[in-house]
């Protein structure tokens, strides 16, 4: 069995560039959510994903959306980065077996 | 509203000793509560959670949790540290045991010496 997995490792990007993030959720998964880790904070929610359908939003601007994929993988999508934008992003996916939401290694999003 | 509070964001214990991370929470809801370890430069591992019935949780690598409904607490501990025990431990708070967003802390960093 797959965990979740998420591309690239690491990212350097200029303010104002668009910036996109991938996961794959683990096998038998339909549900992805995507969280922002700043340095020396806690996660924080940025939106869920459910069959394909946007399923809760936390309190990040529009300038943040996302995908998810038929095959339940989803993309996190950034226009017009930040400096605050720079931190952990983290992807967790979530099956009806247990509704654990199992993470994923993050994409290190540095923004100069 | 729910939030959650780590007291402590760094704590140091000796090989051996009893290790104490304490966590409280806020809930207008009945809560899920979730404890979960992160080593440096990977994602998050689930530890332990709390759903319903018994209100002393065991989980992975020793740790153990017990949910007081009447403290609004989610302490975790582990009777003895260990060397790879070193990490940051984030405590988590959900509406439901279902694929809600989860609520976390800021961390306890937890240093272990030898």
């Amino acid at each position: 069995e797959t965990g979740v997995t998420q591309s690239p490792t690491h990212l350097i990007k200029t303010r104002g560039q668009q910036v996109t993030l991938r996961c794959s959720s683990q096998s038998g998964h339909n549900t992805v959510s995507w969280y922002q880790q700043a340095l020396g904070q806690g996660p924080q929610f940025i939106f869920q994903y459910y069959r394909e359908e946007e399923n809760g939003r936390g309190n990040f601007p529009p300038r943040f959306s996302g995908l998810q994929f038929p095959n339940y993988s989803s993309e996190l999508n950034v226009n017009a980065l930040e400096l605050d934008d720079s931190a952990l992003y983290l992807c967790a996916s979530a099956g009806t077996e247990n509704y654990e939401q199992y993470f994923g290694p993050g994409t290190r999003l540095t923004v100069t | 509203a729910q939030s959650v509070t780590q007291l402590g964001s760094h704590v140091s214990v000796s090989e051996g000793a009893l290790v104490l991370l304490r966590c409280n929470y806020s809930s207008s809801v009945p809560p899920y509560l979730f404890w979960y370890v992160q080593y440096p430069n990977q994602g998050l591992q689930l530890l332990l959670k709390y759903t319903t019935g018994a209100t002393l949780v065991k989980g992975i690598n020793g740790f153990e949790a017990e949910f007081k409904k009447s403290e609004t607490s989610f302490h975790l501990t582990k009777p003895s540290a260990h060397m790879s025990d070193a990490a940051e431990y984030f405590c988590a708070v959900t509406r439901s045991y279902n694929t809600d967003k989860l609520i976390f802390g800021t961390g306890t960093r937890l240093q272990v010496f030898p």
